[in-house]
């Protein structure tokens, strides 16, 4: 079974600042299945990113991902102040989906 | 609007039986996978189960395997799960979620969920 690792487990940061989270896998996986979503207190998550790369429909171009194997990242350019949440990496396979813990993006 | 809206939650005794369900409007109920996620009170996310689009085919995590039963009605456009025997750590908001896949001609096919409903909460306490 394919584990998640995010890392870190909290990201202090001042809107404008660029936030960069990571996602580790145990074993390597097809960039394919690993995608980001967001959660804010008390809303469902909210999908950012499939593929490992590809920008969800609506989702502003501050949020980029990349990575391949088994690291993985997701880049927020420049915090606006909507953009404080935690964030999950999720993989699917063999018909099951798993997610990292969480990255919570923290104000500073 | 696409929409997805669960009920059904509410407080428990261990061992006792609960069943959820998810209302499904705006979108061809049929078409789609559909999975139950769920997360536990300042936990994580934690995949439970799915269904395919015709039920041929559902999976669920070990956590609760044997206990939990997930179906669907295609006439009242519904997902539903039955969970039995329940215990102190099926405590969590119960999400449903559409899955499904964004297909990129010549290049590949990506599954995700893109799709939430807002949640039923499930508390299991004596």
């Amino acid at each position: 079974e394919i584990v998640l690792t995010q890392s870190p487990g909290t990201l202090s940061l001042s809107p404008g600042e660029r936030a960069t989270l990571s996602c580790r896998a145990s074993q390597s996986l097809s960039s394919s299945y690993l995608a980001w979503y967001q959660q804010k207190p008390g809303q469902a998550p909210r999908l950012l990113i499939y593929g490992a790369s590809s920008r969800a429909t609506g989702i502003p171009d501050r949020f980029s991902g990349s990575g391949s194997g088994t690291d993985f990242t997701l880049t927020i350019s420049r915090l606006e102040p909507e953009d404080f949440a935690v964030y999950y990496c999720q993989r699917y396979g063999s018909s099951r989906w798993t997610f990292g813990q969480g990255t919570k993006v923290e104000i500073k | 609007e696409v929409q997805l809206v669960e009920s059904g939650g509410g407080l428990v005794k261990p061992g006792g039986s609960l069943r959820l369900s998810c209302a499904a409007s705006g979108f061809t109920f049929s078409s789609y996978t559909m999975n139950w996620v769920r997360q536990a009170p300042g936990k994580g996310l934690e995949w439970v189960s799915s269904i395919t689009s015709t039920s041929s085919y559902i999976y669920y995590a070990d956590s609760v395997k044997g206990r939990f039963t997930i179906s669907r009605d295609y006439v009242k456009n519904s997902l539903y799960l039955q969970m039995n025997n329940l215990r102190a750590e099926d405590t969590a908001v119960y999400y449903c979620a559409r899955e499904d896949i964004i297909i990129i001609p010549g290049a590949d096919f990506y599954y995700v969920m893109d799709v939430w409903g807002q949640g039923t909460t499930v508390t299991v306490s004596s």
